[in-house]
């Protein structure tokens, strides 16, 4: 059974830093694109980035570029996401994903999604 | 950035009844389209992807339609679980983006 966990998460002052984690397993973690998406309280969804398989391609939503870090061991199974300069429109749950399929950086979407991790920003 | 654009906001339905629930991308993006379901304080889950292929143990009611730019997430016959909020996602291209969604209630 795939399996995705999430950790990290917490309550951070603006500007800030966090280092978000999800532990992967049930699948041969290095295969797969692997994703974060957000979701602010009350709110919809939003892709912030995502990591091919052996990390070398990297992307970014244009709201966290350049203040996020993705990144990947696929010794441990695990994904990053290193947050800083954080704002209070960072602030939601923050969802680890993996790509449907193996075979393609785009196109099938995130299936299964871990059970998130909460990023609260406040002074 | 490409746009999704969901529609209804909310839909109003009966339990046996059918609903069918609609989204817009402001490009083309040929088949790459992906539908989720979000039950509140859970995890989305992957209905669809490829604008109408069900993902794996995903109920013959839920059915996807369309390509290029308009699409559509159907609901044969819902169910007292079927009551969720629905997104819908562009995977053509970067940054992929979701729709608003659709919270579909009694």
């Amino acid at each position: 059974e795939v399996q995705l966990l999430e950790s990290g998460g917490g309550l951070v002052q603006p500007g800030g830093s966090l280092r978000l984690s999800c532990a992967a397993s049930g699948f041969t973690f290095s295969d797969y694109v692997m994703n974060w998406v957000r979701q602010a309280p009350g709110k919809g969804l939003e892709w912030v980035s995502s990591i091919s398989g052996s990390g070398g391609g990297i992307f970014y939503a244009d709201s966290v570029r350049g203040r996020f870090t993705i990144s990947r061991d696929n010794s441990k199974n695990t994904l990053y996401l290193q947050v800083n300069s954080l704002r209070a429109d960072d602030a939601a749950l923050y969802y680890c994903a993996k790509a449907r399929s193996s075979t393609r950086l785009l196109g099938d979407g995130f299936d299964p999604w871990g059970q998130g991790t909460l990023v609260t920003v406040s002074s | 950035e490409i746009v999704m654009t969901q529609s209804p906001a909310t839909l109003s339905v009966s339990p046996g009844e059918r609903a069918t629930l609609s989204c817009r991308a402001s490009q083309s993006i040929s088949s790459n389209l992906a539908w989720y379901q979000q039950k509140p304080g859970q995890a989305p889950r992957l209905l669809i992807y490829g604008a109408s292929t069900r993902a794996t143990g995903i109920p013959a009611r839920f059915s996807g339609s369309g390509s290029g730019t308009e699409f559509t997430l159907t609901i044969s016959s819902l169910q007292s679980e079927d009551f969720a909020v629905y997104y819908c996602q562009q995977c053509d291209n970067w940054p992929q983006t979701f729709g608003q969604g659709t919270k579909v209630e009694i």
